[in-house]
């Protein structure tokens, strides 16, 4: 019940397409999602996050779309660039316990 | 503003040799935390520190300690290191109570041979 399972694990798009990375969640105790972006041999960062009283949020060129009744929420990136081409994870917790659990990753290149 | 600093960077351990992962945060965040990020796994949680004085096992504790030195340094201990512990290490902190998520630290890359 405390896992989040993302997918796929690995994707490629072409420079300006929409890479969609999805995550799914058993504990409806969860009311925080963050997404972390990683580039090689650097620590993850925050992206965008989201709590589960909206059902999108956007920041730039980045959309987090929330499914409550569903249980999932998905990453979504607009005119990508080659220079999203990162690792992205997503996570969830409880307020509160601030203790994340993370997906298991999403390897994002994006072709020039 | 630093944010979180992990020293060291790289580490090669003999196999029953031990060592200690160094963290600390100059931004006053009250929680700390100790993650591994191994390949299609993620990142597990080791340990955390919910506020100075107090620590706590994650998912994965075994074969680890950890010490909250003070409010800014959490430091993570390999007792007697295995090729399983094998990994990217990642110290990570938040003020609990805000929305602004976890910062984290560069990552140490220890490898147990």
């Amino acid at each position: 019940q405390q896992q989040v399972k993302q997918s796929p694990q690995s994707l490629i798009v072409q420079k300006g397409g929409i890479p969609i990375i999805n995550c799914a969640y058993e504990n409806t105790a969860f009311d925080y999602f963050p997404w972390y972006q990683q580039f090689p041999g650097k620590g993850p960062a925050l992206l965008i996050a989201i709590r589960p009283d909206v059902s999108e949020k956007k920041e730039g060129r980045f959309t987090i779309s929330f499914n409550k009744s569903a249980k999932q929420f998905s990453l979504h990136i607009m005119d990508s660039q080659p220079g999203d081409s990162a690792t992205y994870f997503c996570a969830a917790t409880t307020s509160g316990t601030y203790k994340y659990i993370f997906g298991t990753g999403t390897r994002l290149k994006v072709l020039a | 503003n630093a944010g979180v600093t992990q020293t060291p960077k790289f580490q090669v351990l003999k196999t029953g040799q031990s060592m200690t992962l160094q963290c600390a945060q100059d931004m006053n965040h009250n929680s700390m935390y100790w993650y591994r990020q191994d390949p299609g796994m993620g990142l597990r949680l080791i340990y955390y520190s919910a506020s100075e004085g107090t620590t706590d096992k994650g998912e994965v504790p075994n074969g680890y300690n950890v010490s909250r030195l003070n409010k800014r340094e959490f430091s993570l201990r390999l007792e007697s290191a295995a090729p399983s512990q094998t990994s990217v290490y990642f110290c990570a902190s938040i003020i609990t109570g805000t929305s602004g998520g976890y910062t984290f630290g560069s990552g140490t890359r220890l490898t147990v041979v």
